[in-house]
């Protein structure tokens, strides 16, 4: 069944150190995107990409990294430039940009100690 | 700014039927959509309206209203399952999505 991977489901991680969270996708589908999802608000888009080797901020890009070498994977990092890490990330994917629906992954929550 | 308004948490029966109720106010308007998320898991997708008046699909219905910047989703025969949050999430004049906050929907037998 073609779907969205993420993993880790749960990473900690101290203070000062990077962690990737992968996304892979067999939709096909052109378009990625990384969403942080905090309580109480709505979700917010970290970063998008709609071709390969290419990706553009979203609304709160700051102290994150993504890379879109390939179709299938869009990886994100949270470095240690990043205040605020703890959250709930989700990776989505759809048919180009206009397109009207997205299919979620089931979300990595990162835990900072 | 942009603004996405929906409760932040509602209470039903069993059985019974629920409206959840989304304004809002952005740059543009290209769709409203509704997506059910289920507590620590992925969203998926509901309900779409780009034009006005009622899409029905099964037990669930959504209304757009866009000179009023409002919709609303209908849930009937309410079930446990149905127990989840209800995000809310219009896309722009620039085709992003700007995203409600959820609306807990809890179901009591």
């Amino acid at each position: 069944d073609g779907g969205i991977t993420q993993s880790p489901k749960y990473l900690f991680r101290k203070e000062g150190q990077n962690v990737t969270l992968s996304c892979e996708q067999n939709l096909n589908h052109d378009a990625m995107y990384w969403y942080r999802q905090d309580p109480g608000q709505g979700l917010r888009l970290i970063y998008y990409s709609q071709i390969v080797n290419d990706f553009q901020k979203g609304d709160i890009a700051e102290g994150y990294s993504v890379s879109r070498e390939k179709k299938e994977s869009f990886p994100l990092t949270v470095t240690s430039a990043q205040k605020n890490p703890t959250a709930f990330y989700l990776c989505a994917s759809s048919l180009p940009l206009e397109a009207n629906v997205l299919t979620f992954g089931a979300g990595s929550r990162l835990t900072v100690l | 700014g942009q603004n996405i308004d929906q409760p932040t948490e509602m209470t039903a029966t069993e059985g019974a039927i629920v409206q959840i109720n989304c304004t809002y106010q952005t740059s543009g308007f290209n769709g409203l959509f509704w997506y059910q998320q289920h507590a620590g898991e992925a969203p998926t997708f509901l309900s779409y309206n780009v034009l006005d008046g009622l899409e029905e699909k099964g037990r669930f219905s959504s209304f757009l209203s866009r000179s009023k910047g409002y919709s609303y989703l209908l849930l009937k025969e309410l079930q446990m399952k149905d127990s989840a949050s209800y995000l809310c999430a219009v896309k722009d004049s620039n085709y992003q999505l700007i995203w409600g906050a959820g609306t807990k929907l809890i179901i009591k037998p």
